[in-house]
């Protein structure tokens, strides 16, 4: 596999359930973004890691989401108690800290749907 | 007010046209991308530029920084080329974006 993977693809869930994300970066790549986005909008950014640590939290990123990335490989992204309006694509992208250009890879994103 | 704007939203052209969408911004930015998304939400990455032009294919992008403004254009348009083209620019972090809204293009045969 040479790509960034997310699982699942899609998820249905009911308002005020736990929903958990993971994605899976190329394998020598060390900074892993999430973003989402909903329909007809460009991607906002979440949050960003390099290796393990969590480096910045976008103000969109309420105290019900949660990120990690436990030895800076897959990360998660979980949100407690959803509510409709997280329905979105949460879209994970990876890349190769170079000290210069890095081309960001994406992954085709897990689409979620609260009802 | 979206740092990043798109034009046009959408885009129809008939197959073998010179297509062209632009993008302009309103932050410092280290670097822009244009990027693609076909349905189902995958993206791809078509250009990385700070400066100039670079093409690839039938597609060129250009930059200009002092006008803040940057263009993609399609040459010989296909309709495998049907899909939302996104810009986005970086201000600090090479993979912290802004991104545009997109534009939807449709090529017909």
């Amino acid at each position: 596999d040479t790509g960034v993977s997310q699982d699942p693809r899609h998820k249905i869930t009911k308002r005020g359930q736990n929903v958990t994300f993971r994605c899976d970066p190329i394998s020598e790549h060390n900074r892993l973004y999430w973003y989402r986005q909903t329909l007809g909008q460009g991607p906002e950014f979440l949050t960003y890691f390099q290796n393990e640590a969590q480096l910045e939290k976008s103000r969109l990123l309420s105290d019900r989401f949660s990120a990690e990335r436990p030895k800076g490989s897959f990360s998660t992204l979980e949100i407690q108690r959803t509510e409709q309006g997280d329905s979105a694509m949460y879209l994970c992208a990876s890349s190769k800290e170079t000290g210069g250009w890095e081309k960001l890879f994406f992954g085709s994103g897990t689409q979620l749907s609260v009802l | 007010k979206n740092e990043v704007e798109q034009s046009p939203q959408n885009l129809t052209a008939q197959e073998g046209e010179f297509i062209t969408i632009n993008c302009s911004y309103s932050v410092g930015i280290s670097a822009l991308h244009w990027l693609q998304q076909h349905p189902g939400g995958g993206i791809v990455s078509l250009f990385m530029l700070s400066s100039g032009k670079k093409k690839h294919g039938r597609l060129i992008a250009t930059i200009n920084i002092q006008e803040k403004h940057s263009s993609l254009h399609i040459t010989a348009s296909h309709p495998r080329d049907s899909a939302v083209y996104i810009c986005a620019v970086a201000t600090d972090s090479w993979g912290k974006l802004q991104f545009g809204a997109g534009t939807q293009v449709v090529v017909t045969p």
